[in-house]
């Protein structure tokens, strides 16, 4: 099972909203990315947690804040966003982030695709 | 940084055969990975390169020459549903990038009947 959840599935939201994206894995992975995609760019890397750690931030804005509750979950809260937020938000888990090989191999969530007014 | 180079776009007939290639800069180097994007979905994993040579896993195959920093996805027996968008990434450990992956701009290919 390489199963990974997100929810909600779309979301629109003003500017002044405050709203959570959550994602959700059960194959025991102990690292968990966000990566926001715009249409036809590559996914850009936002946040990594490793063992429920952040451990890379790509400076983003502090309008998004990743929360990882425990080592299954993984949210993004958001509030203030700007209009050129809008894109399609993907979180992925893998097993580890240290070791090589399958160990590291990403899985990615359906995503949310946030459209901010 | 890292410089992943793949074709913006490919078009291929039913049945044919498909090389998608990537090539890469980077000093960290461990592991290249293809991911296919269908438009408005999440990447799917399809293959994990490290070493050097040929992965096969049914229809599809992927390569790497780590000396030249060149991979290649082959894709055999086309089908319609293969018409996504395939991103080649390169996972670099250095330091402070310990654990990212960093994506090309993706190969959009066409599968034509």
């Amino acid at each position: 099972d390489t199963e990974v959840t997100q929810t909600p599935k779309h979301l629109v939201m003003g500017m002044t909203n405050k709203k959570s994206l959550k994602c959700e894995q059960h194959m025991g992975h102990r690292a968990m990315y966000w990566y926001k995609q715009k249409a036809k760019k590559p996914p850009e890397l936002m946040f990594v947690y490793s063992y429920e750690k952040l451990s890379i931030n790509e400076s983003v804005p502090s309008r998004f804040s990743p929360e990882c509750p425990n080592s299954s979950l993984l949210n993004l809260h958001l509030h203030a966003l700007q209009p050129e937020d809008s894109a399609l938000y993907l979180c992925a888990s893998s097993q580890d982030r240290d070791r090589g090989g399958s160990w590291w191999t990403q899985y990615f969530g359906p995503g949310t695709r946030l459209l901010v007014l | 940084g890292q410089n992943i180079d793949q074709p913006t776009e490919m078009t291929a007939t039913e049945g044919a055969i498909v090389q998608i290639n990537c090539t890469y800069q980077t000093s960290g180097f461990n592991g290249l990975f293809w991911y296919q994007q269908h438009a408005g979905e999440a990447p799917t994993f399809l293959s994990y390169n490290v070493l050097d040579g040929l992965e096969e896993k049914g229809r599809f195959s992927s390569f790497l020459s780590r000396s030249k920093g060149y991979s290649y996805l082959l894709l055999k027996e086309l089908q319609m549903k293969d018409s996504a968008s395939y991103l080649c990434a390169v996972r670099d450990d250095r330091g402070s990038t310990l654990g990212r992956l960093y994506f090309g701009r993706g190969t959009q290919l066409t599968v034509w009947p």
